[in-house]
């Protein structure tokens, strides 16, 4: 079963920052956090990841609060583009015990809007 | 750049059929998987495999095989297709732990 929890669905305004929520309460210290997303038809896309610091990338920025138990998805200036699935995902740093597939909940469907 | 691919986008195959989907990534990863999209379940996890001959099951097995004779190509098998395998599969591959997940375009399959 997937770790987190997302709305299921946001609009937001091309042009304006898109905040996308995420709980991740029971994660674990050795538990990082992915954002995937889908755009229709096409299989999923990676975004960023992190573990307790704040990351940004070309595409994004990821918050991740200082217990660790939700993050935010932040893309600065939306583009219709952009409307798509996102799926925060929480998968175990498995360095010396073996790979984890990633296990995706249902998203957020992001509507970006002009 | 990064690039898993699949055999087809779109498939059409008859109840009882048996069906090959494959899946070649050029990135020398060792760990691939196969997942299937459904309206409403998301994406699950049918089998994945870590290295070459080496299989694990995912959380939905039922019904599929796999094969991984050579490190870029990871084959999923429908012994005996059944409507309830429709379904858009994905493939997906990564190097390392903490690696990103790389995905390929999807085969969306129908099984008359």
């Amino acid at each position: 079963d997937a770790k987190t929890t997302q709305p299921p669905s946001m609009d937001c305004a091309e042009g304006r920052a898109a905040n996308l929520p995420c709980n991740h309460s029971t994660i674990s210290g050795n538990e990082y956090v992915y954002w995937y997303r889908q755009i229709h038809s096409q299989g999923p896309q990676y975004i960023i990841h992190g573990l307790k610091n704040n990351e940004t990338n070309e595409m994004a920025s990821l918050i991740i609060t200082e217990d660790r138990k939700s993050s935010t998805l932040i893309l600065p200036h939306a583009t219709l583009r952009d409307t798509a699935v996102y799926y925060c995902i929480v998968r175990v740093d498995n360095t010396y015990s073996g790979n984890t597939p990633l296990v995706f909940g249902k998203g957020t469907r992001l509507s970006v809007i002009a | 750049d990064v690039k898993v691919t699949q055999s087809s986008r779109y498939l059409v195959k008859r109840t009882g059929e048996k069906v090959f989907l494959e899946c070649v990534q050029d990135m020398d990863h060792e760990n691939m998987f196969w997942y299937r999209q459904d309206p409403g379940l998301g994406l699950r996890l049918i089998y994945f495999s870590y290295d070459v001959k080496m299989k694990e099951k995912g959380d939905i097995p039922e019904g599929y095989s796999v094969s991984r004779e050579k490190k870029e190509r990871f084959s999923l098998i429908l012994e005996s297709a059944s409507t309830n395998q429709t379904s858009m599969y994905l493939c997906a591959s990564l190097r390392e732990p903490q690696e990103t997940q790389y995905f390929g375009p999807g085969t969306r399959l129908l099984v008359l």
